[in-house]
């Protein structure tokens, strides 16, 4: 089953920051956050494992709360470098797989 | 550099083909998979597979399988393709560990239509 992303799509000017959430009806091993720029391949930006664990990547960070079955993926200081469609994939840690949710479309205007 | 190569960029096709789609990676990592997607729907997995000739049906394998004679080549074959097979196809790549350890590294996709 897909997770839930949320907001589908968002607009920032730059330096404005946003919040992707993404939620999982099935209890979660590991949450994985990619990012694709229209026309390229999804690009991996990070991996939380159950724990509870935040974790930066510059100005991009995200936190997973295993109890809730939710991650969130948080952006500061957009740029415009920023814009894409970000996807997470969560696993339930029984097999290999992930399953994406359907994506957030992220706009960041000058 | 490396990196995960699918054959072709973009494909047409007649209705009722069998195509290969063909992704290589050179990062000698143990699972390949194989998504389709599609605008609205996100990434869907197709088939995956964990080591050499093993392999594992996905969310929506109807109308596909696959292959994997060597570690580093994992092929999509569509049997008869169709229409709503039309398609962004990416295959990516990740080393084993358990339910996700390893982040994926995705090739930049073949882009099918089947007319």
């Amino acid at each position: 089953q897909q997770p839930v992303q949320s907001p589908q799509a968002v607009i920032l000017r730059e330096g404005e920051d946003a919040v992707i959430n993404c939620s999982s009806s099935k209890a979660l091993y590991s949450v994985h956050w990619y990012r694709q720029k229209h026309g390229e391949a999804p690009v991996f930006l990070m991996i939380l494992l159950k724990g509870g664990e935040q974790k930066g990547h510059e100005k991009i960070s995200a936190s997973f709360n295993e109890k809730k079955q939710q991650s969130s993926l948080y952006l500061t200081a957009s740029q415009l470098s920023y814009s894409g469609t970000y996807f997470c994939g969560t696993s339930g840690g029984s097999n290999y797989k992930l399953t994406f949710g359907k994506g957030t479309l992220l706009t960041v205007n000058p | 550099d490396v990196k995960v190569t699918q054959s072709s960029r973009y494909l047409v096709k007649r209705t009722g083909e069998k195509v290969f789609l063909e992704c290589v990676q050179d990062m000698d990592h143990e699972n390949m998979f194989w998504y389709r997607q599609d605008p609205g729907l996100g990434l869907r997995l197709i088939y995956f597979s964990y080591d050499v000739k093993m392999k594992e049906k996905g969310d929506i394998p109807e109308g596909y399988s696959v292959s994997r004679e060597k570690k580093e080549r994992f092929s999509l074959i569509l049997e008869s393709a169709s229409t709503n097979q039309t398609s962004m196809y990416l295959c990516a790549s990740s080393l084993q560990g358990y339910g996700g350890d390893y982040g994926y590294t995705f090739g930049s996709g073949t882009r099918l239509t089947v007319v």
